[in-house]
C-alpha cells in the first residue's frame, strides 16, 4: 500500500517569503497526485492536480505553484507569500487501481505573518 | 456539473445513539461515492466508497453508508456512536473526464458526540 509523506510538518512564514512544500509518495507507480488547502479546518479546496512527470492542471489562479520533477514527487511553491496563504496544506494520491480512491498525506500547517 | 452537498455543518449525538451525518450528489452517469474522516491537525482517512452493486457499504470503524438513487444521497451511518468518533466527515464523489481525474467534496460536516 502506499504512503505519502509531507514536510515539513508546520511552518511559520513572513509575507513576502518563497515557499516550498514536499509531498513524496511510496509504494506506487504512476500516481495521480493533488494538492488541497484547507482553511479554517474546514473545506478542501483542489489547487493542482497531476496526472504524471511535469503534468500540472491548476484548478484555480492564485500565487502558488506546483511541479512534479519526478514520478513520486510533488511540490508546492511561491515566490511571495501572501497573508491568504496561510493554510492547512494536503497532498494526495490516487494510485490508479482503487476506483478514484484518493490517500491522503498528514499535511503541513502554514502560518503566514 | 459534479457537486456535493453536507448539508449540515454540525451535527452533535449522544454516546451509544445512532448517528447519520448527511450528503446529497449531484452526477451525470453513475456515481463514484466517498466518504472521509478527518481528525484535528491530520490529512483525510478513507472510510468508504459505493461503486456498484449493494446500496448499502460498509467501511472502516464501524461505519457503513447508504446509496439511494431516487433521492440522490449517500448518508454516513453508524448505529452506536463512541466519543472517539468526533471529528470532521467529508463526502466526495468522482469526476471523471479526458484528462482529468478528481474528487468533488462537500464542505464538511462536523460530528460531535458527547458522553
Amino acid at each position: 500500500s502506499q504512503t505519502i509523506h509531507q514536510w515539513p510538518a508546520t511552518l511559520v512564514q513572513p509575507v513576502g517569503s518563497p515557499l516550498s512544500l514536499e509531498c513524496t509518495v511510496e509504494g506506487t507507480s504512476n500516481p495521480n497526485l493533488y494538492w488541497y488547502r484547507q482553511a479554517a479546518g474546514r473545506g478542501l479546496q483542489l489547487l493542482f492536480y497531476s496526472v504524471g512527470i511535469g503534468q500540472i492542471s491548476s484548478e484555480v489562479p492564485q500565487n502558488l505553484s506546483a511541479s512534479r520533477p519526478q514520478d513520486r514527487q510533488f511540490i508546492l511553491s511561491s515566490k511571495k507569500l501572501l497573508l491568504s496563504d496561510s493554510g492547512f496544506y494536503l497532498c494526495a494520491c490516487y494510485p490508479g487501481l482503487a476506483g478514484g480512491t484518493q490517500f491522503f498525506g498528514p499535511g503541513t500547517r502554514l502560518t503566514v505573518l | 456539473a459534479q457537486s456535493v452537498a453536507q448539508p449540515e455543518d454540525q451535527v452533535n449525538v449522544a454516546e451509544g445513539n445512532p448517528l447519520t451525518v448527511k450528503c446529497t450528489y449531484s452526477v451525470s452517469g453513475n456515481p463514484y461515492l466517498f466518504w472521509y474522516v478527518q481528525y484535528p491537525n491530520r490529512g483525510l482517512q478513507f472510510l468508504l466508497k459505493y461503486i456498484t452493486g449493494d446500496n448499502l457499504v460498509k467501511g472502516s470503524y464501524g461505519f457503513e453508508a447508504e446509496f439511494n438513487k431516487s433521492q440522490t444521497s449517500f448518508h454516513l451511518k453508524k448505529p452506536s456512536a463512541l466519543v472517539s468518533d468526533s471529528a470532521l466527515y467529508f463526502c466526495a464523489v468522482r469526476y471523471r473526464s479526458y484528462n482529468t481525474d478528481k474528487l468533488i467534496f462537500g464542505t464538511g460536516t462536523r460530528l460531535q458526540v458527547f458522553p
